[in-house]
């Protein structure tokens, strides 16, 4: 099956601090979306990326899709404390999605 | 007014035991979707139905059966639960199609004893 790697798996920053978490597939990609999850809370959805290349932002968040459709990435600017959680990346491939591994973001005040 | 909602939200139960889990959504979706996220945070797809219909099955042990009343409903039933069993189970649903944006419920963590 497809094989989703994500890296860091674990992210401490100082409040303030940029965070990047990296996503990686082993096959070309259709589309990819991005989750956060809070601690103790459930997934939520934050964006979807479907072209080569294609760069979106969500006010201090910036997603990547890599130009070959292999890779994304997820970057956060001057993290805040509600940037804490676990942010998952999700493949689209036969019909499902296929999570990654999930980078655990937390912030030292 | 909660979209997709899940019940019960913990169980802890002995190993051998028959549960139910249950999920609506009222977000008017064809799809629903069973997931399981296992102590490191993995989140693995199980089951997707559409329109009642099952789509996917992931491998998962014939202990865990699925039933779709209807589209708004997706329970979900375990025999004879055992150890590994131990998660936390998310229903979802979404769109038609598994491309699309996915609503997760609150998540009912399981405890096997």
């Amino acid at each position: 099956g497809q094989q989703v790697m994500q890296i860091p798996q674990y992210q401490h920053v100082q409040e303030g601090e940029d965070f990047t978490t990296y996503c990686n597939s082993s096959t070309t990609l259709s589309n990819i979306q991005w989750y956060k999850q809070r601690p103790g809370g459930h997934p939520v959805f934050l964006i979807q990326l479907v072209k080569s290349g294609e760069v979106k932002k969500q006010k201090r968040l910036t997603f990547q899709f890599g130009e070959a459709k292999k890779n994304s990435s997820l970057h956060i600017t001057a993290t805040q404390t509600t940037d804490v959680g676990t942010y998952f990346c999700a493949l689209f491939g036969n019909e499902k999605l296929t999570f990654g591994t999930g980078t655990r973001l937390t912030i030292i005040p | 007014d909660t979209a997709v909602s899940q019940t019960p939200k913990y169980l802890v139960t002995q190993m051998g035991n028959d549960k139910s889990i249950k999920c609506e959504q009222n977000l008017g979706h064809d799809t629903m979707y069973w997931y399981k996220q296992d102590s490191k945070k993995f989140l693995k797809i199980m089951f997707s139905y559409n329109n009642k219909e099952l789509i996917i099955n992931e491998t998962v042990p014939n202990r865990f059966s699925p039933k779709s009343p209807d589209k708004a409903h997706l329970n979900l039933h375990i025999n004879s639960l055992e150890l590994g069993d131990s998660a936390v189970y998310f229903c979802a649903s979404s769109r038609t199609g598994a491309w699309n944006e996915q609503f997760f419920g609150p998540g009912t963590r399981l405890t096997v004893l």
